[in-house]
């Protein structure tokens, strides 16, 4: 199974702050990357899909990037409703996998 | 609109069995891949079973293999999790989650249905 390892597991930021999510895969898996947001008690949502595509209906201030087995997610200008936990999760191959998820926090 | 709505959950004792539905509304339900996927209380996502649009190719995590059937009905537009032999650590929150494309790219969501395994 392919690991997806996130940094940092929690941070706290502050509103208009520029924040920067990491994860890396134990191996390749070429572009395919999701990023998930979960707000307290809901369901997970699809931010970002193929490392870079934002999902539709997503903000703009919302980025990724990378390949191979690096990728980012970036959050350029941070607004109150970014307070979520995020994940990352590989869907190049069976099982998909998902990193153990980061939680930022609003200061 | 896409919608998917979980129903079946509930209290149940070890050694038992459940199943739980997902009905879909909103697209062509036999057009895409489906999975259930799962998070035990205060824990991460856990991917669980996957099947395509026809039925006829499924997946299985090998936390839940023998163990755990997915099946569907397009006719009724609805998803299955067959969970027999339920174990304290199956108790967690099941999502069913459609993927836009290919398997694995989880583009909606169910709310949500609570297992909850205690003796």
């Amino acid at each position: 199974d392919i690991q997806m390892t996130q940094s940092p597991s929690s941070l706290s930021a502050s509103v208009g702050d520029r924040v920067t999510i990491t994860c890396r895969a134990s191996q390749s898996i070429n572009i395919y990357l999701n990023w998930f947001q979960q707000k307290a008690g809901k369901a997970p949502n699809l931010l970002i899909y193929t490392a870079s595509s934002l999902q539709s209906g997503g903000p703009s201030r919302f980025s990724g990037s990378g390949s191979g087995t690096d990728f980012t997610l970036t959050i350029s200008s941070l607004q109150p409703e970014d307070s979520a936990t995020y994940y990352c999760q590989q869907s190049y191959s069976t099982p998909p996998t998902f990193g153990q998820g980061t939680r930022l926090e609003i200061k | 609109e896409v919608h998917l709505l979980e129903s079946g959950g509930g209290l149940l004792q070890p050694g038992g069995s459940l199943r739980l539905s997902c009905v879909a509304s909103g697209f062509t339900f036999s057009s895409n891949a489906m999975s259930w996927v799962r998070q035990a209380p205060g824990k991460g996502l856990e991917w669980v079973s996957a099947i395509n649009g026809f039925g006829g190719t499924t997946y299985y995590a090998d936390s839940v293999k023998g163990r755990f059937t997915i099946s569907r009905d397009n006719s009724m537009n609805t998803l299955y999790l067959q969970i027999n032999s339920l174990r304290a650590e199956d108790t967690a929150v099941y999502y069913c989650a459609r993927s836009g494309n290919g398997w694995y790219r989880f583009d909606y969501w169910g709310q949500g249905t609570q297992v909850t395994v205690s003796s």
